[in-house]
Order: C-alpha cells, then structure tokens, then sequence
C-alpha cells in the first residue's frame, strides 16, 4: 500500500514551458487536492476534486489547471511557468464523507522555474 | 475566514525536555477540525491528529499530548522527553467546508523544533 505517491519529485523549467504533476492514490479515496507550499508559509490549496471528473478551485488557482479522469489520479498542469510557480506542491487525498477530512499527503514534488 | 497563528517560528530543546508548540486559531464555524502535521527533514507531511470542534478532551499518544482549549481557541501541543527524532517542522491546521466532505485546509507557518542531542 503505497498510500499517496507524486511524479516526478524534482523538476527545474524554463518560464513558458509546460509540464505536468502526477498524484496517485491507491487507498480508494473520494477527494483529492492540489496545494502549494512556499518558504515561510504554510500550504495553500490550489485546486481539489470530489470525485472522478470533478475538480473545483483552491485559493491559488491562477496558472493551473487540473484533471481527474480516473478515480485515483490528479493531475496538475502547468500551462506556461512563470518563476512565482517555484514551490513545492504537496498532494493530499482522504476518504468519503466517514473521515473525510482527514487528508493524506504525499512526498512532494520541488518544482523550480528560472 | 480561517486563520492559523503559531507564534513560534523556530524552537530549539536539549534532548529528553518537554516542549509546547503553540496554535491559536480563528474560525466562524460553529463545526470544525484541527490537525496536526509533521514535516521532517525528508519533506514528506506525517498526519499527527485530528480533533473535532465539539470534542475538547485532550489526547495523548506516547510521548505526545494535545490541548485544545475553545475558550482561548488554542490547540497546543506538546512533546514529553524529546528526542532528535522529534526534529523536524509542526503544522497546525484548521479545515474549511468547501463542498460536502471536502476540506480547504488552512496550515500555520509551521514551527521548526530542533532537538539537541
């Protein structure tokens, strides 16, 4: 049970590319989130899902876009990177409405952009 | 809307001390949820615990204990005879319905303890 693993953990853009974060949980959780983490701060949701296509907006959500075509996968995209997406983004999944709120985070992915 | 103040930023202790990490909150939600998460050195965050709004007995698991006081919207928690592997950042949080069983967690600044061995 691997629990809640995030591809790839490190990756350094050029402002303007693009790319794509991978989240996959295997504990058969309902809702999953995007957050952000930033030097000095705590974490900052971006965007989450309730369910199999279904995503809804954090409270940073300018510059990313989201998908969640399978139940266990979310993804986050970055359409064109700007240096204020340097951070590191944490996914997080928890259960049904039984213990929903308790979220599962994953490692982390350390994105920089020059 | 929600907001989590720990006050601490950094906090050092000699090993085997006890030490209280601060969180005060501000909600006004009439139900809510605390937590508690760990961030060692290694990046990951470790769920620590959960509280509910309409549960104020405090908990205590091992060498931790937890305080959560309405009355002064506090949840502190403590780490009893600590040990370098205790080193590592503190996050306390406070959860906000955005949809049915969906939570906007709302994170602290987080505080550094470091345990001297």
């Amino acid at each position: 049970n691997a629990g809640v693993t995030q591809t790839p953990k490190f990756r350094v853009l050029k402002t303007g590319q693009s790319m794509t974060l991978l989240c996959a949980q295997d504990m058969n959780h309902e809702y999953m989130y995007w957050y952000r983490q930033d030097p000095g701060m705590g974490l900052r949701l971006i965007h989450y899902s309730v369910g199999e296509g279904t995503t809804a907006k954090g409270e940073v959500p300018d510059g990313y876009n989201v998908s969640r075509l399978k139940k266990q996968n979310f993804l986050l995209g970055l359409e064109s990177a700007a240096p204020s997406q340097t951070s590191v983004y944490f996914c997080a999944s928890s259960p049904g409405l039984a213990g929903a709120h308790t979220q599962y985070f994953g490692p982390g992915t350390r994105l920089t952009v020059l | 809307a929600q907001k989590v103040t720990q006050a601490q930023t950094e906090i050092s202790v000699v090993e085997k001390e006890d030490v209280t990490l601060d969180c005060v909150y501000e909600t006004r939600d009439t139900t809510y949820y605390l937590f508690w998460y760990k961030q060692p050195p290694s990046g990951e965050l470790v769920f620590l615990i959960r509280r509910n709004s309409f549960d104020e007995q405090n908990e205590i698991s091992g060498r931790y204990s937890w305080n959560f006081q309405k009355s002064t919207s506090s949840f502190n928690f403590t780490i009893t005879a600590s040990q370098v592997v205790d080193s590592a950042v503190y996050f306390c949080a406070l959860s906000e319905v955005v949809q049915t069983g969906a939570n906007n967690l709302f994170f602290g600044t987080g505080t550094r303890l470091t345990v001297i061995p």
